[in-house]
C-alpha cells in the first residue's frame, strides 16, 4: 500500500480537463511544499511535470498544472490529448524516514 | 541537459549479489543529490536509497536496509548501487535520478532485476 493516495484510473475526451489527487499527511503534502508530479508513458521512464507543487519544467506544456489544499495535491491536465494517455504519479519530500513517499499511480485514459 | 545510463542488471539467485552502475553525462556530478528508484512489474514507484553530493549523507528505504549500499564516485561521474541478500520481491527496473529542488528531474532508462531461483 503506498504512503499517498490516488485513484487508480481517470478518463477523459480529447480536450477536456481532468484532475488527478494524491492524498497524504501532515507528515508530508501538508507539512511540505515539495510535491511533484511525473508522467510515465509505457515502456518508459518516469518525467518530471511538475515540482514545488506547482512549478513546470522548463518547456513543459502549460496544459499541465498543480496545486495544494491541506494534505491534497492535485494535477490538472488541460485540453486533454492522446499523447497524454500514461501513468502518474505524485510525491512528496518528509523530511524524515522515509525521505520520499510516492502515490501508487493514476492511469490515464483519454477516451 | 543531462543524460544518465543504469547498467548491471540480470537474473539472480536469491541470496545473490548484483551491483548497478549509473553513468552520468551533460551535468557536474558533482553538484547534485542522486536516488536510486525502483518499479516492480506492474506496479508504482518506490525510493530506495538517496545520496547526498559528497557522500556525506546515505539513506535507505527500510525495505532494503542492512542489504542494500549506496556510493558514487564523482570524480567518474558514475553512481553504484550494491546490492545483497537479494529477494524475489527487490524484481524490479531500477531507475537512477538526479534530485534537484525536491524533484527527480532527470532518469535513466531503467536496468532489470530480476530473483529468481
Amino acid at each position: 500500500q503506498s504512503a499517498l493516495t490516488q485513484p487508480a484510473s481517470v478518463s477523459g475526451s480529447p480536450g477536456q480537463s481532468i484532475t488527478i489527487s494524491c492524498t497524504g499527511t501532515s507528515t508530508d503534502i501538508g507539512g511540505y511544499n515539495y510535491v511533484s508530479w511525473y508522467q510515465q508513458l509505457p515502456g518508459k521512464a518516469p518525467k518530471l511535470i511538475i515540482y514545488y507543487v506547482s512549478r513546470r519544467p522548463s518547456g513543459l506544456s502549460n496544459r499541465f498544472s498543480g496545486s495544494k489544499s491541506g494534505n491534497t495535491a492535485s494535477l490538472t491536465i488541460s485540453g486533454l490529448q492522446a499523447e497524454d494517455e500514461a501513468d502518474y504519479y505524485c510525491t512528496s519530500y518528509r523530511g524524515g524516514a522515509p525521505l520520499w513517499v510516492f502515490g501508487g499511480g493514476t492511469k490515464l485514459t483519454v477516451l | 541537459q543531462g543524460h544518465l545510463v543504469e547498467s548491471g542488471g540480470g537474473l539472480v539467485k536469491p541470496g545473490g549479489s548484483l551491483r548497478l552502475s549509473c553513468a552520468a553525462s551533460g551535468f557536474t556530478f558533482s553538484d547534485y543529490f542522486m536516488i536510486w528508484i525502483r518499479q516492480a512489474p506492474g506496479r508504482g514507484l518506490e525510493w530506495v536509497s538517496y545520496i547526498s553530493s559528497n557522500s556525506g549523507n546515505l539513506y535507505n528505504a527500510d525495505s532494503v536496509k542492512g542489504r542494500f549500499t549506496i556510493s558514487r564516485d564523482n570524480a567518474k561521474n558514475s553512481l553504484y548501487l550494491q546490492m545483497n541478500s537479494l529477494r524475489a520481491e527487490d524484481t524490479a527496473v531500477y531507475y537512477c535520478a538526479r534530485e534537484s529542488q525536491y524533484a527527480f528531474d532527470i532518469w535513466g532508462q531503467g536496468t532489470l532485476v530480476s530473483v529468481s531461483s
